[in-house]
């Protein structure tokens, strides 16, 4: 089945941590993204990649960190200079190209500090 | 500067009622306007999207109608039931990339 998959499900991190949000997709879509949703607010954009090798930081990126080595993989590394990273946290990814698609999400990860 | 405007935060429908839901833009370059439907602890799924040369796109009980002039456009369930029950998201994109802004969600409780 393809889909993306997002791992760990759910994620606690001591103060001063990084911790590093698992993103796999086997859609063969050359877009992806992260999104950060906290309670009674939208989805803000954290990072979107539109090619291997390329990001660019979105409307919140401060503290965040990721890599697009491969196609299918889009990790995010939450750094300690992230100082309220209590979150749940969701990648998605859509084809790229001259006409706007759909995008799929993943099942997310919740990540609380401890 | 919040680019989607989304209301009300919450809403409380009786089973068989009408749901509606309504975002508001500024950007007049926004092209693509889909609808994202949440459930607790998981990923949004998309429900209905709809593109601004159309005024209004069905699917089944679900329909967006999409005011150009206004920018403005919204979500309605008909004949809502219970296992609607659930976040629901607007949001709005430009060009070819999926770059999406969202609303800030709606809370959707039909009653039994």
């Amino acid at each position: 089945d393809g889909g993306i998959t997002q791992s760990p499900k759910y994620l606690f991190r001591k103060e001063g941590q990084n911790v590093t949000l698992s993103c796999e997709q086997n859609l063969n879509h050359d877009a992806m993204y992260w999104y950060r949703q906290d309670p009674g607010q939208g989805l803000r954009l954290i990072y979107y990649s539109q090619i291997v090798n390329d990001f660019q930081k979105g409307d919140i990126a401060e503290g965040y960190s990721v890599s697009r080595e491969k196609k299918e993989s889009f990790p995010l590394t939450v750094t300690s200079a992230q100082k309220n990273p209590t979150a749940f946290y969701l990648c998605a990814s859509s084809m790229a190209g001259t006409v706007n698609t759909e995008a799929f999400f993943g099942q997310g990860t919740r990540l609380t500090v401890v | 500067q919040q680019q989607v405007k989304q209301s009300p935060q919450s809403l409380i429908v009786q089973k068989g009622g009408i749901s509606i839901i309504n975002c508001a833009y500024e950007n007049t370059a926004f092209d693509y306007f889909p609808w994202y439907q949440q459930f607790p602890g998981k990923g949004p799924a998309l429900l209905i999207a709809i593109r601004p040369d159309v005024s209004e796109k069905k699917e089944g009980r679900f329909t967006i109608s999409f005011n150009k002039s206004a920018k403005q456009f919204s979500l309605h369930i008909m004949d809502s039931q219970p296992g609607d029950s659930a976040t629901y998201f607007c949001a709005a994109s430009k060009g070819g990339f999926n770059k999406f802004y969202f609303g800030s969600g709606t809370k959707l409780n039909v009653k039994p």
